[in-house]
């Protein structure tokens, strides 16, 4: 079964609003969890790592006021994406990392966001 | 600096075929390798992986890779394809206590009846 849950799976939104993605850890503790973007036909790319208790770390070229990142407990982070705008459509992935340091991550479901 | 390169963004077999998706990692450090599929509007599932233990590595569903630090290779082969093997393949690289996960551009895993 998943390790790590994604809520909601997709989402349309209007452009000029904010939409948010929650990212559970199931049944483990996660102190960093990691967001990624995925452009069709297109490899995952990294936007930001998620620092329990402390603020995120962002990929250069990732607006840190546009992809808000809240890491509020040992098991949810959430990414919330502000204005939202069509060019910000994309298919939202997070991992996190097993425990154990065997750089190995568990990656959610993935959330697809529509703006119109 | 961590990277891996996937040779060929559409590989095509037949049923019954030979998969081989290949890989190619670039690390200044012992890597950690990895194969994840994913399917259409999916997360990644991880098919295995290879963390400085045998270097012949079996995984879900009949794949396996060989880790050949001489050719700074981990290719994914699978010695007969099924129709359900269709998928977007990722290789990746990370190493020993970072979760510095790199990915590579993927394959698309077509298989022809």
């Amino acid at each position: 079964g998943a390790v790590v849950s994604q809520h909601p799976s997709w989402v349309i939104c209007k452009s000029g609003t904010s939409v948010k993605i929650e990212c559970r850890s199931l049944d483990f503790q996660a102190t960093t969890m990691f967001w990624y973007r995925q452009f069709p036909k297109q490899s995952l790319m990294l936007m930001a790592t998620s620092n329990e208790g402390s603020k995120a770390t962002y990929e250069q070229g990732v607006e840190k006021d546009k992809f808000l990142i809240n890491h509020a407990s040992l098991t949810l982070s959430t990414l919330t994406v502000t204005s939202a705008h069509p060019e910000d459509s994309s298919f939202y992935i997070c991992s996190a990392p097993r425990t154990g340091g065997t750089g190995e991550l568990f990656f959610g479901e993935g959330s697809r966001l529509t703006v119109l | 600096a961590q990277s891996v390169t996937q040779l060929g963004s559409h590989v095509s077999v037949s049923e019954g075929a030979l998969v081989l998706l290949r890989c190619n990692y670039s690390s200044s450090v012992p890597p950690y390798l990895f194969w994840y599929v994913q399917y259409p509007n999916q997360g990644l599932q991880l098919l295995l992986k290879y963390t400085s233990a045998a270097t012949l590595v079996k995984g879900i569903n009949g794949f396996e890779a060989e880790f050949k630090k001489s050719e700074t290779s981990f290719h994914l082969t699978k010695p007969s394809a099924h129709m359900s093997d269709a998928a977007e393949y990722f290789c990746a690289v990370s190493r020993y206590n970072n979760n510095d996960m790199r990915f590579g551009a993927g394959t698309r895993l077509t298989v022809k009846p």
